[in-house]
């Protein structure tokens, strides 16, 4: 079983803060999606990453799977409110039959 | 484009009664998916299917059951529901090939046994 650990699991900054959560395994994954999920709701996709070392940018947030792609992190510059959710990582297996292993997930408050 | 879609939102059952979360995509998608979400926690996958009349195991389906008679429609059947099986249910699908791993949830249906 491919498991995926999320660290911090809570997260409660100021506006204005840069923070970065971390999504570790020791298993090696085809592709990592980050989602974020808002109470009430289902995890919405912002990004996926397949190449080892790649790094994607979406506004303020910057996104980057590891070498061995084992590993990826979120790095959010100057949260803001709105970027209060569950913020979780997946990962892909090598089969493309989609079951992805979730991690379970940063819970960030972001206060103004 | 609705997406995925989920009914009901919400449910309240008694111990040992049966349900089924119906669950319907309008985006073609061939993969689809059940997970269930523990306060606190990530997803857990119980049932997912690769095309219509396919159906396999995930992570956790004992107490579910699925069937997958159209691509459209994956709906989630509870039998003899206890109260371990209280969590948030998350539909999900995909297309098959390179955006595989990429899900489309629906909004969720929350279910309370008592």
């Amino acid at each position: 079983t491919q498991l995926l650990e999320q660290s911090p699991q809570f997260l409660s900054i100021q506006e204005g803060e840069n923070l970065t959560v971390y999504c570790n395994s020791s298993s090696v994954f085809s592709s990592l999606q980050w989602y974020r999920q808002e109470p009430g709701e289902g995890p919405v996709l912002l990004v996926t990453v397949v190449t080892g070392g790649e790094v994607k940018k979406l506004k303020r947030l910057t996104f980057q799977f590891g070498d061995a792609r084992k590993d990826s992190s979120l790095h959010i510059t100057a949260a803001q409110p709105g970027d209060t959710g569950l913020y979780l990582c997946a990962g892909g297996g090598n089969t493309n039959a989609g079951k992805s292993t979730f991690g379970d997930g940063t819970t960030l408050t972001v206060k103004p | 484009n609705a997406g995925v879609t989920q009914t009901p939102k919400f449910r309240i059952l008694k111990i040992g009664q049966s349900m089924t979360l119906q669950c319907t995509q309008d985006m073609n998608h061939n993969y689809m998916y059940w997970y269930r979400q523990d306060p606190g926690m990530g997803l857990k996958l119980i049932y997912y299917s690769v095309g219509a009349g396919i159906t396999d195991k995930g992570e956790v389906p004992n107490g579910y059951n699925v069937s997958r008679s159209t691509t459209e429609d994956f709906p989630l059947r509870l039998e003899l529901a206890a109260p371990s099986q209280t969590s948030v249910y998350f539909c999900a699908s995909s297309p098959t090939g390179s955006g595989a791993n990429v899900l489309t949830f629906g909004a969720g249906s929350r279910l309370t046994v008592l």
